[in-house]
């Protein structure tokens, strides 16, 4: 069973502080990752994709990718009362089937 | 602009009555999908298509159905509700790129 795992929290991050998601996959032949932000009440958004490893930076938020590890990351600087939501990781099969895999979901807090 | 629509997006229904989600999408997407979300599960896929006339089962099926008789819709049919089927559902497409783009959800509860 491929598996995405990410910490449920609620993480809590104080305004301005920088916010650290993390996800791990167990598909090692994974090519695509992606991190959609869920508010409350409403249906996922993509934030950012990334098919390699490194860093991928898009205005405050940053993932990153190390494959050989399986791991995933989502860095969001000078967090914003408004970045409260829930993160989720998604992970694309090793054959680009077009299915994606979700974690649960890392429950973001950010505190005025 | 391009979207992906859902309806209705509040559902309330009785227990063995059959329900009918609608998916509606302008992307031109040849893959979509049908997932429900519920509290300690996430999102899990219940059915998906490729293309026209092609449908294939997720990993929470049983109970439920799709047709695609064209590259913009693809309705879910609960053929006989049941409580357990209470839930948030999302439909999503993509493209080449595995990019899956959501809809606004609907919410069903079956008493």
């Amino acid at each position: 069973q491929k598996e995405v795992e990410q910490n449920s929290g609620p993480l809590s991050v104080p305004e301005g502080a920088i916010a650290s998601l993390n996800c791990t996959y167990s598909d090692r032949g994974s090519q695509s990752f992606f991190w959609y932000r869920q508010y409350s009440g409403k249906s996922p958004e993509l934030i950012m994709s990334i098919y390699s490893n490194g860093d991928k930076e898009d205005g405050r938020f940053t993932a990153q990718l190390n494959k050989a590890s399986q791991y995933v990351s989502l860095l969001i600087r000078d967090s914003q009362p408004s970045d409260s939501a829930t993160y989720l990781c998604a992970v694309g099969g090793s054959s680009n089937t077009g299915k994606l895999i979700f974690g649960q979901g890392t429950t973001l807090q950010v505190k005025p | 602009d391009a979207e992906i629509t859902q309806s209705p997006r509040h559902k309330i229904t009785e227990t063995g009555r059959q329900v009918t989600l609608a998916c509606h999408q302008t992307w031109n997407h040849n893959n979509m999908f049908w997932y429900r979300q519920d509290l300690g599960h996430g999102l899990r896929l219940i059915h998906y298509s490729y293309g026209v006339q092609d449908t294939n089962k997720g990993e929470v099926s049983d109970g439920y159905s799709v047709s695609r008789s064209n590259t913009e819709d693809l309705p879910l049919t609960l053929e006989s509700a049941a409580s357990s089927q209470t839930s948030v559902y999302f439909c999503a497409s993509s493209g080449p790129q595995e990019t899956q783009y959501f809809g606004p959800g609907t919410r069903l509860l079956v008493l």
